[in-house]
Order: structure tokens, then sequence, then C-alpha cells
């Protein structure tokens, strides 16, 4: 498997400007998370789906950030409008069903997002 | 609710020194119990993990036992690399039911040649 696929690995962006970040899980995964990642704050969870439902998103920070998972291979995470203290890496993971797995999760390389 | 406290760092070694993280945790239920490891510009990656007490997680040399009655999940190596240099995260999950992963803070080890 190609393990947990993010896009882009880089984005550098304006502030004000729209940010979409993409997810896909491993194959057969159901469960999907968005992470961020910063120095300050080290690794915040900001929203779960299980079988493409948003579980818990009481991580998100407000309401520029909302999360979507219209199918099971397929996620986005939007910040709109972006700011400079979203600057961060923004990691996806995802976990096979939990009759099949101890709670494991498979991360996938990240998204460093850049607001100048 | 569910916690995890791991030692900060850095933790500075040198070569084929013996290393330990310490890790504790509040839970409710029985967790599991998880190591990731994270190398410089890459994601968490699953190291080792445990789902029951007196359970042993072993891999790449390192290793961590799930102690219930000390709520511990402490990682040791017997002997360290320079390609150890990482991030290493202790985590757990599944305790009382819920699916949400608690992670620590992360400690940084650094191994010199």
């Amino acid at each position: 498997d190609a393990g947990v696929i993010q896009s882009p690995r880089h984005e550098v962006t304006e502030m004000g400007q729209e940010v979409t970040l993409r997810c896909k899980p491993i194959s057969g995964h159901n469960s999907l998370f968005w992470y961020r990642q910063t120095m300050m704050r080290g690794l915040e969870l900001l929203i779960y789906f299980n079988n493409n439902v948003p579980i818990d998103d009481s991580g998100m920070p407000e309401d520029r950030f909302s999360a979507k998972m219209p199918n099971a291979s397929f996620s986005t995470l939007k910040i709109q409008p972006s700011e400079p203290r979203d600057s961060a890496v923004y990691f996806c993971a995802s976990s096979p069903p939990t009759g099949t797995s101890s709670y494991e999760q498979y991360f996938g390389p990240g998204t460093r997002l850049t607001v100048t | 609710g569910n916690s995890v406290t791991q030692m900060e760092g850095p933790v500075t070694l040198s070569e084929e020194a013996f290393l330990t993280i310490n890790c504790t945790y509040t839970a409710t239920g029985y967790p599991s119990l998880f190591w990731y490891v994270q190398y410089p510009g890459e994601g968490l990656q699953l190291l080792l993990k445990a789902t029951k007490a007196d359970d042993k997680g072993s891999n790449k040399g390192f290793e961590a036992t799930y102690r219930k009655e000390t709520t511990s999940f402490h990682l040791e190596k017997g002997s360290v690399q320079v390609s150890d240099s990482a991030v290493y995260f202790c985590a757990l999950s599944g305790g009382g039911g819920s699916y949400i992963p608690t992670f620590g803070r992360g400690t940084s080890l650094i191994v010199h040649p």
C-alpha cells in the first residue's frame, strides 16, 4: 500500500487566502484524523472522522477551519481566510477498523503551511 | 480524561549508550499503548505497541512493557545509534471505548557519534 497520501507537501500563501489541504487514507481504513503540529503547541488533534462522519471536531481552532470527508478515500481541511498563526505542519492519519487493530494510527508525510 | 506524560528532552547520548524514555499515563478502562517515532521532516511512524497489561512491545531493538500497576510504558534500547536521533511520542488509545488517541508532548533524542 502507498500509505497515507497528503498534498501539497508544502504550501506558501498570503494572509487572507483560502488554503485547502488534501488527504487520501490507506484503503480499508475507516477512521481519519487531522492534526496540527507546531513547536509551541506540539501535536494537536483537530478533527476525527469515523466511516466518513465527523465524530469529534472540538479541536478545530475556529470557524475559519473546516473539514470534509465526502467518501472513504478522500478528505480535505480548509482554512479560509488564512492567518500567519496558522503556519504549522498539518498531518493526516488513518486507522483500520477497531475489530482488526488495536487503534494504531498511520500518518501521512504532512503538509508544511506557511502563511505570510 | 486520558493523559500521557513523558520526560522532557532533549535526551543527548553517545552512540552505543543505553536509552530510557519514561512515559506514564492516566486512562479509563484498558487502553492500548504506543510509541511513535518522528524523524526530521517526516510524519509519525508506529514504533511499537502493547495492548494489555504485561505485554512487551518490541521493534528495531526498542522495547516497552505495559505496566498497569505503575501506569507506565517506558521506552528502552540497549545500544543507540546515530540513526535513532528523532522525536519519540508515547500515546494511548482505546481506553473506555474511546478511539480518540492521546499523545505525550514528545521527547527529542540526539545521539552523537
